[in-house]
C-alpha cells in the first residue's frame, strides 16, 4: 500500500517550452501532496504543498507563477514548470499524506527535468 | 540555516555489524522525526518515524532514538546487509511540511 506515482519519469525540454509532471496517489486518497526538489549531491528541498481544491502554498523564494500546482482531485497533483530555463534542470519529487497512516509522507519515483 | 543536519556524508560497515546514522536539529518546535532510505534517480522510501513525544521507536532491524534534550536522533540498523546500501535521509515535521537533512550514504561490505 501506499504507492505514488509519476509520470514522466523522465524528460529533456528545450528552453522555453513548458513541461506538466504528474503525480497520482494510486491506493490511496490525500488531501495534501508536497513537491520537493532536489540538485545533485544536495538534500530535498521543499517547494510547495499542494491542497486539493484550493490554491498551493509555496516556500519561500519559489515563483509561484514559474511553478503551476494544481490538485484536481484527491489523487492528482500536477506541477508544471513553465517556460523552463536550464536552471530548472533538476530532480522533481512529489510526495503524498496518507491520513489513515499517522500522517506519514510517502515519495514518488521522482521526475528528472533536463532543459536544454 | 540548516535545520535539519547530517554531519556524515557517508559511513561504511561491515555486513552483520551495526550502523548507526546520526541526525542533528536545532527547531524545537519539530513534532516528528523520520528516516527515509534513496538510490540515485527513485523518491524516498519510508523507513521509521518517531513522535517527539517518545524516545525510541523499534521495527524489525531498525530502531530511531529521539534524545530530545540534545536535539538528536539517530537510526540504527542491526544487523546491517549489503542491500541496506543507500543513502539516507532524516526529516523532521513542523505544521506538516518535512525538512530534510543533506543525507548520509551508507555502504555495507560483505
Amino acid at each position: 500500500g501506499a504507492v505514488v506515482s509519476q509520470h514522466p519519469s523522465r524528460v529533456i525540454c528545450k528552453s522555453g517550452t513548458s513541461v506538466k509532471i504528474e503525480c497520482r496517489s494510486l491506493d490511496f486518497q490525500a488531501t495534501t501532496m508536497f513537491w520537493y526538489r532536489q540538485f545533485p549531491k544536495q538534500s530535498l528541498m521543499l517547494m510547495a504543498t499542494s491542497n486539493e481544491g484550493s490554491k498551493a502554498t509555496y516556500e519561500q523564494g519559489v515563483e509561484k507563477d514559474k511553478f503551476l500546482i494544481n490538485h484536481a482531485s484527491l489523487t492528482l497533483s500536477t506541477l508544471t514548470v513553465t517556460s523552463a530555463h536550464p536552471e530548472d534542470s533538476s530532480f522533481y519529487i512529489c510526495s503524498a499524506r496518507d491520513n489513515r497512516r499517522g500522517e506519514t509522507q510517502y515519495f514518488g519515483p521522482g521526475t528528472r527535468l533536463l532543459v536544454l | 540555516d540548516q535545520q535539519v543536519k547530517q554531519n556524515s556524508p557517508s559511513l561504511s560497515v561491515q555486513e552483520g555489524r551495526i550502523s548507526i546514522l546520526n541526525c542533528d536539529y536545532t527547531n524545537s518546535m519539530f513534532d516528528y522525526f523520520l528516516w527515509y532510505k534513496k538510490y540515485p534517480a527513485e523518491g524516498p522510501t519510508f523507513l521509521i518515524s518517531i513522535s517527539s513525544i517518545k524516545d525510541k521507536n523499534e521495527d524489525g532491524r531498525f530502531t530511531v532514538f529521539l534524545n530530545k534534550s540534545a536535539k538528536h536522533l539517530s537510526l540504527h540498523i542491526v544487523p546491517s546487509q549489503p542491500g541496506d546500501s543507500a543513502v539516507y535521509f532524516c526529516a523532521a515535521r513542523r505544521y506538516g511540511k518535512l525538512t530534510f537533512g543533506q543525507g548520509t550514504i551508507l555502504t555495507v561490505h560483505p
